[in-house]
This record gives structure tokens, C-alpha cells and sequence, in this order.
């Protein structure tokens, strides 16, 4: 089993959409929640970041946290088609004193925004 | 302030040959850490280095090497190529904290084709 497990779509909606992506973790000790946003033949660039459970907004971006489902959500407000990409959700155990933290990835979920 | 950077930007090599794959970190930035991204998928930790010494490793065989210099800027080397080792390789900088916000930035990859 995948300690992290993302729906890979691909997700194909509307300009103005409400996107909703999600992601489910196994690992009790997962306390840092990111998602990443990877246009085609680049790197993933950051987006959102949390830590505590609840919800966190910026912008057309809400990140939601549910520690005690282990469950991982972002939702995308009046989508545009430049929000079309792959998003990855990433999980972080805290840093121990003599080493770094390192991310553990879901699959990913391809979407696309249609004008 | 100039990002991630890193070289080459693809790479085409055939099965036994050996490969070095380049990293400088963003500007501040004292680690690296590597991850391998076949397509489709999300990233894999392969291993992180700061202070110049691997500091963590994944589920990755000894076939796959690093160095960090004193600069921070870091190598990966690939042994004995496969097949499989066909992926987006990934270089993320992060600030070594030992403790919470380590947030990784990743650069653009190198695209290794592997026949």
C-alpha cells in the first residue's frame, strides 16, 4: 500500500469550475501538508503549505486538512485554463535533529480547464 | 535571485553506461535533495545531502550516488544504467533548519532517456 494515494484523473472541467483534488495518507506521523502545481516539462512549483488541520485560504486556492481522516484536500476556486497541470499533494514527517526532511509525493492528478 | 538550476536539461544514454546529472541550489540554500519522477507518477526521494554528507536515503540502490560540494551545489551519478532509470530527475534546495518550514524548491529536472 501507498503511504500517500492521489486519483490520477485525468480531470477535464469548464472555465469558472470548482475544482476539488484530494488525497489520502496512511502514515499517522505525516504533520506537514503541501500541494504543488507541475506545468508539463517543468518542476512542481509550490502552492499551498498547512500544517494544522482545518482550512487555509489564498486566493483562488483553499487547502484543507482532516488529520483524523487522514484525508487532504484542494479546492480551486472560478478556474482558468492557465490552472491546467498536474497537482501533486506532498506530506512532510518533521525533521529529526540530524536530518532533513524529505517529501513524500502522491501520484498526482492531471487537470485540464477548458475555455 | 536566480532558482534551482540544472544540467543538462535532457539526457540520452544506453543500458551500462554511467550518468551525472548537476544541481546548484537557490541562492541561501544549504540542501539538496534528489528525486527521481518516471512519467506518470510522482517524485521519489532518492537521497538529500547537506553539510556534505548524504543525510537520508530512499528506497534507492547503490547504483545511485551524490556528492554536495562546498558551494552546496550538488551531483547525482547513476552506475550500470537500466532501463527503468528512464525519468525526470528533480533537484530540490531547501534551508537546513533541523526543524519545521523547510520548504524545498525544486528546479526545472533533467530528462534522462535511457535505451
Amino acid at each position: 500500500q501507498k503511504e500517500v494515494e492521489q486519483d490520477p484523473g485525468p480531470l477535464s472541467v469548464p472555465e469558472g469550475a470548482i475544482v476539488s483534488l484530494n488525497c489520502t495518507y496512511s502514515n499517522s506521523a505525516f504533520q506537514y501538508f503541501m500541494w504543488y502545481r507541475q506545468y508539463s516539462r517543468k518542476g512542481p512549483e509550490l502552492l499551498m503549505y498547512t500544517y494544522s488541520s482545518g482550512n487555509k485560504e489564498d486566493g483562488r486556492f483553499t487547502a484543507q486538512v482532516d488529520k483524523s481522516s487522514k484525508y487532504i484536500s484542494l479546492f480551486i476556486r472560478d478556474s482558468q485554463p492557465s490552472d491546467s497541470a498536474t497537482y501533486l499533494c506532498a506530506m512532510i514527517i518533521p525533521a529529526q535533529e540530524t536530518s532533513g526532511s524529505r517529501l513524500t509525493f502522491g501520484e498526482g492528478t492531471q487537470l485540464t480547464v477548458n475555455p | 535571485d536566480a532558482g534551482v538550476t540544472q544540467s543538462p536539461t535532457h539526457l540520452i544514454k544506453t543500458r551500462g553506461q554511467q550518468v551525472t546529472l548537476r544541481c546548484s541550489p537557490k541562492s541561501g540554500h544549504d540542501t539538496v535533495s534528489w528525486y527521481q519522477q518516471a512519467l506518470g507518477q510522482g517524485p521519489q526521494f532518492i537521497f538529500q545531502y547537506y553539510e556534505e554528507e548524504e543525510r537520508q536515503r530512499g528506497n534507492f540502490p547503490d547504483r545511485f550516488s551524490g556528492h554536495q560540494f562546498p558551494n552546496y551545489s550538488s551531483e547525482l551519478n547513476v552506475n550500470a544504467l537500466l532501463l527503468g532509470d528512464s525519468a525526470l530527475y528533480l533537484c530540490a534546495s531547501s534551508l537546513h533548519h533541523g526543524g519545521i518550514r523547510e520548504t524545498q524548491y525544486f528546479g526545472p529536472g533533467t530528462r534522462l532517456l535511457v535505451l
